[in-house]
């Protein structure tokens, strides 16, 4: 079956804008995960869904980053006022459920000028 | 604090040497599981192995292998005969199911071990 999607592969913006990255996870998986990847390091988790709910969104490194999954399926990983510090690649990974093996889409690589 | 520790940084090998990448874990909890993710340049991490703590046995998949030593809190990852599809970096991971103030979940990773294999 279809494995973890992200859109868009790679996204420039500038300092100051506001970013969307999108994460569809593998059909049927409850659980949905963000992480970001700096260059040279291990992914860093940012939030979990379970469902609906954001049951978990300890990593998020400050408020201006925000995500949704309205209808338990697609989420979108929203970020204002970018700054340089916050370019890197936003790994999403789903599983069947909290405890199980995570799957991860390809990523989305994120650069700010 | 939960841990994960990827001493080697690269390593190069050449085709049909055998090669080990070690990975040392802590975590206060009795109940974790452990995996490997491969990453190789097209950037995907791809899941090659979950573990968990109460299941010691070592495992062999095709060339792959895996060392599960809770003695030494090591979860090391063996490659025979290695391949030039092999080069990719290599991340450990942990995962606390029931940890307070842990992961609970979440995967903890280490810094991860790029292989190059050479023809």
């Amino acid at each position: 079956g279809a494995g973890v999607s992200q859109t868009p592969s790679n996204k420039v913006t500038e300092k100051g804008k506001y970013v969307e990255l999108r994460c569809d996870p593998i059909s049927g998986h409850t659980a949905l995960y963000w992480y970001r990847q700096s260059l040279g390091q291990g992914p860093e988790f940012l939030i979990y869904f379970q469902g609906t709910g954001a049951a978990d969104d300890s990593g998020l490194p400050n408020d201006r980053f925000f995500a949704v999954r309205p209808e338990g399926s697609v989420s979108t990983l929203k970020i204002q006022r970018t700054e340089r510090g916050d370019s890197a690649v936003y790994l999403c990974a789903s599983s069947l459920a909290r405890w199980d093996t995570q799957y991860f889409g390809p990523g989305t690589r994120l650069t700010v000028l | 604090a939960q841990k994960v520790t990827q001493a080697q940084t690269e390593i190069s090998v050449v085709e049909k040497e055998d090669v080990t990448l070690d990975c040392v874990y802590e975590t206060r909890d009795t109940t974790y599981y452990l995996f490997w993710y491969k990453q190789p340049p097209s950037g995907e991490l791809v899941f090659l192995i979950r573990r968990n703590s109460f299941d010691e046995q070592n495992e062999i998949s095709g060339r792959y292998s895996w060392n599960f030593q809770k003695s030494t809190s090591s979860f090391n990852f063996t490659i025979t005969a290695s391949q030039v599809v092999d080069s990719a970096v290599y991340f450990c991971a942990l995962s606390e199911p029931a940890s307070y103030g842990g992961s609970q979940g979440n995967l903890i990773f280490g810094k991860g071990t790029k292989l190059s294999v050479k023809p």
